[in-house]
């Protein structure tokens, strides 16, 4: 399990508070992800990044904007977010993207409370 | 877009007994990969288990099998002799094959395991 890492993984903030989330893995894999898990609904896709460079964004608000400075590090700062910003995010890794071998391996997850 | 349901949102099964959690989805996609994620209460998502829809011999992994009907697009996963380490949130997830690697996920079953 240590293979995707988080931090950190609680965090509590304000809504004016500016913070970051932190992803790393260990894995050689050259494709990483942000996902958000709301209580009692699907896990939802916000950004990927293959070899560096976002191939997806799935309408996430700005408030969340993403970094990737190599493959092997993710990520996700946050500005003025709102109370139903409040999820686990979690971050996920694979070796490429779309392809058979392609699976995703996934971190612990950062608890984010925002007040 | 592809959908994932998950119609069970508890289960539980007795120590030592088998379950089965469903899992259907939606697509017109001929060729893609399903897959059944377990994510234990401390939150890190593990993958149990994925099927190639060209194959059609059902993926096993141990105690873990998946009954995939294609035609009816459902994807069970059958837990055999289950022990209180399997009690988690289950989910099931479809990936389309190509160039993305846009994972739709269900809503999660909660196992519970009774001693």
């Amino acid at each position: 399990e240590t293979g995707v890492t988080q931090t950190p993984r609680h965090l509590v903030m304000g809504m004016t508070n500016k913070k970051s989330l932190k992803c790393e893995q260990h894995l050689g894999h050259n494709a990483m992800y942000w996902y958000k898990q709301s209580a009692k609904k699907p896990l939802e896709l916000m950004f990927v990044y293959n070899f560096k460079e976002q191939t997806e964004n799935n309408s996430v608000p700005s408030r969340f904007s993403p970094e990737c400075p190599n493959s092997s590090h993710l990520f996700l700062h946050l500005h003025t977010l709102q109370p139903e910003d409040s999820a686990l995010y979690l971050c996920a890794s694979s070796q490429g993207v779309g392809g058979r071998t392609d699976t995703q391996y996934f971190g612990p997850g950062t608890r984010l409370t925002v007040l | 877009a592809q959908t994932v349901t998950q119609s069970q949102p508890e289960m539980s099964v007795q120590e030592a007994e088998t379950v089965t959690l469903s899992c259907t989805y939606d697509t017109s996609e001929s060729d893609y990969y399903l897959f059944w994620y377990k994510q234990p209460p401390s939150r890190q998502m593990i993958l149990v288990i994925r099927q190639e829809a060209y194959k059609q011999q059902n993926a096993t992994e141990n105690r873990f099998s998946v009954n995939f009907q294609k035609a009816a697009k459902s994807f069970s996963l059958k837990i055999s002799d289950s022990q209180l380490g399997d009690a988690a949130m289950y989910f099931c997830a479809y990936r389309s094959r190509g160039n993305n690697n846009d994972m739709r996920f269900g809503a999660g079953t909660r196992l519970t395991v009774k001693p």
